[in-house]
């Protein structure tokens, strides 16, 4: 079955620290791979995308991500957290064959001073 | 970037009514529009899918006599929550694009609360 794993439902990080939040799919082939930041109250905003081509991907707000072929991972990650990177985060998966997205569950993000 | 708006971007309603929420894009022509349900604390749940022109396609669980979808146009889709009951609040989000394929672009969400 196709799923999307988000394996940390919380993470506290302090601010100015490294924060790195991993993503797990499972498909059949290589699908069209996403991270989203949603605020409270809020809806989406794109961070990064992967497509194909260089499996290292930089986004938004100072925010990379990794496709792992081997490991079917897609990890976000960021150097040095701000305040404002306190959120909702969602991994999500597109495929041509299934035609709409699947979220993971989300990881909340803390950051303390 | 593209831009998707919802409106109203939150309603509270009586048990029993009907709520429209409309979700519309600005600066493309969007074929496809999803909308999906956000529960607090808890990630997005597509609902159904939309082409311009033709019925929406439901996820399983999801009534469809319950949610009516209209695309009606290329650049707006609507969501009627029918005689709404406080189970049926939620946020509800909903995304568009220029295709099955292409990215999704998302609204800002409609917090709906029925009394």
């Amino acid at each position: 079955a196709q799923s999307v794993t988000q394996p940390d439902i919380h993470i506290t990080v302090s601010e100015g620290a490294s924060l790195e939040l991993r993503c797990n799919y499972s498909y059949g082939a290589t699908p069209y791979l996403f991270w989203y930041v949603q605020s409270p109250g809020q809806g989406l905003q794109l961070l990064l995308k992967y497509f194909s081509g260089d499996t290292l991907v930089q986004g938004i707000k100072g925010f990379e991500a990794e496709f792992k072929r081997s490991q079917s991972s897609f990890n976000l990650r960021k150097p040095s957290v701000h305040w404002s990177d306190a959120a909702e985060y969602f991994c999500a998966v597109y495929t041509d064959s299934w035609g709409k997205f699947q979220f993971g569950a989300g990881t909340q993000v803390v950051v303390t001073p | 970037g593209a831009v998707v708006s919802q409106h109203p971007s939150w309603v509270i309603c009586k048990s029993g009514t009907s709520v429209k929420i409309e979700c519309r894009s600005l600066d493309f022509q969007a074929t496809t529009m999803f909308w999906y349900r956000q529960f607090p604390k808890q990630s997005l749940m597509l609902m159904a899918t939309s082409n311009e022109g033709s019925k929406a396609t439901y996820e399983q669980g999801v009534e469809k006599d319950k949610f009516l979808i209209n695309h009606a146009s290329l650049t707006l889709s609507t969501l009627t929550v029918t005689s709404a009951h406080p189970e049926d609040s939620s946020f509800y989000i909903c995304s568009a694009s220029e295709g099955l394929g292409n990215e999704q672009f998302f609204g800002p969400g409609t917090r709906l609360t029925v009394l």
